[in-house]
This record gives structure tokens, sequence and C-alpha cells, in this order.
């Protein structure tokens, strides 16, 4: 148990679906990050929030659409998604160095999502 | 860019046997290192990090020496059991600019009993 808790932890959707996955963090950190985790691929960033302003989107198409409500909650809202984008999706939360803390990131367990 | 190259998996091993799985890197400056571990259905976890060269990182039996020379950080144990089988990841992150952690592709790692 690392402090970091994602739901669901399984999804099936179609292309048309919209669904969200949802992170939240209990260790107090001031920073998460969504990231994607393919087959034979390495750890793809996708999107960064520290003190809940994101602070970096890499290219991630405009279908996945994250939200950071407050420093304990992490969303990615999911709409018309492709086959390709099958994966397992991670967040993580770290404190972030401008507020004096570590740069360990811990990570959820992770959606496994499947589109159909 | 950033980047991190680690040996191809799988690696199969006998329990009690050496590991050593190679992981290189390319930065900017002097990045922190890390190892994490992933087993099977979990997310990753943190095994061990250095943050400058000729630290030696360790946990549960594995190390790894920041090696700047050779942008290094092996990663190893000198006595594996069934409970290490899972992927381990190397990665690396900048000591300036954002908390961005650059990954290799992972390791997958099977001890046979």
């Amino acid at each position: 148990e690392t402090g970091v808790t994602q739901t669901p932890r399984h999804l099936v959707m179609g292309m048309t679906n919209k669904k969200s996955l949802k992170c939240e963090q209990h260790l107090g950190h001031n920073a998460m990050y969504w990231y994607k985790q393919s087959a034979k691929k390495p750890l793809e960033l996708m999107f960064v929030y520290s003190l809940e302003e994101r602070v970096e989107n890499n290219s991630v198409p405009s279908r996945f659409s994250p939200e950071c409500p407050n420093s304990s909650h992490l969303f990615l809202h999911l709409h018309t998604l492709q086959p390709e984008d099958s994966a397992l999706y991670l967040c993580a939360s770290s404190q972030a160095r401008g507020a004096g803390g570590t740069d360990t990131q811990y990570f959820g367990p992770g959606t496994r999502l499947t589109v159909l | 860019g950033d980047s991190v190259t680690q040996m191809e998996g799988p690696v199969t091993l006998s329990e009690e046997a050496f590991l050593t799985i190679n992981c290189t890197y390319t930065a900017t400056g002097y990045p922190s290192l890390f190892w994490y571990v992933q087993y099977p259905g979990e997310g990753l976890q943190l095994l061990l990090k250095a943050t400058k060269a000729d630290d030696k990182g360790s946990n549960k039996g594995f190390e790894a020496t920041y090696r700047k020379e050779t942008t290094s950080f092996h990663l190893e144990k000198g006595s594996v059991q069934v409970s290490d089988s899972a992927v381990y990841f190397c990665a690396l992150r900048r000591n300036f600019g954002n908390e961005k952690l650059t990954f290799g592709t992972g390791t997958r790692l099977t001890i046979i009993p």
C-alpha cells in the first residue's frame, strides 16, 4: 500500500463512451501525475499537476482531459477513445521540490483500460 | 533529450543466482537515478535511488551505484528469490526544472525455483 489509490482497477469501454479515472493520494503531496503504460514501451508521462496547476501536457490527444480539483484528487476524463488507447494508466504523486520535499514519486496500482 | 536504456528482457534465473540488470542513461547535468519495481497486477514501487555520483542505493538486498564516468546505474542482487519476479524499471530525473521522470522500457525478471 503506497498511499495512492486508483479506481476503477479495470475498465472496458466502447469508442463512443465517456468515462473517468480517479486517483486519490493520502500522502499530503502537492504534485500529481498521469502516466500511460503500454506493452513494450517506456512509461509515457501524460500530465503533471503541481499545486493544482497543470504544469505539463505531453502532447496528449484532447480525448484525454485531466482535472485536479484539489491536491489530493486527480481525474482523467475519457471520451471517444481509440483501441490503441488501451493500456495501464498509472497515477503518481510527490512533494514538489519547490516546497522543500523529496523527488520520489509514489505510484498507484493503475487502471487497466480496454477500448473496444 | 533525456533517455534511459535498459537491457532487454525477459531475464530468467534460478533461485539464489546473481542478478545484474544493466541501465545506462543520457541526460544534461547530473540527474537523480532510480530503480522502480512492478509486481504482477500492481503499480510501480520505488526500489532504490541515488542522487549524486558514486552514491549507492540499496534496498531488500538490491544495490545500484551511480557511475558518472560510464553514465550507468546497474541493478545487482547477490542471491535472487522467487518473490523477486517482477518488472524492473530504471529511471532518471533532472535536478533542475520540472518533476519529470524518464523511464526505461523495463526488464521482466522471472526466478524459477
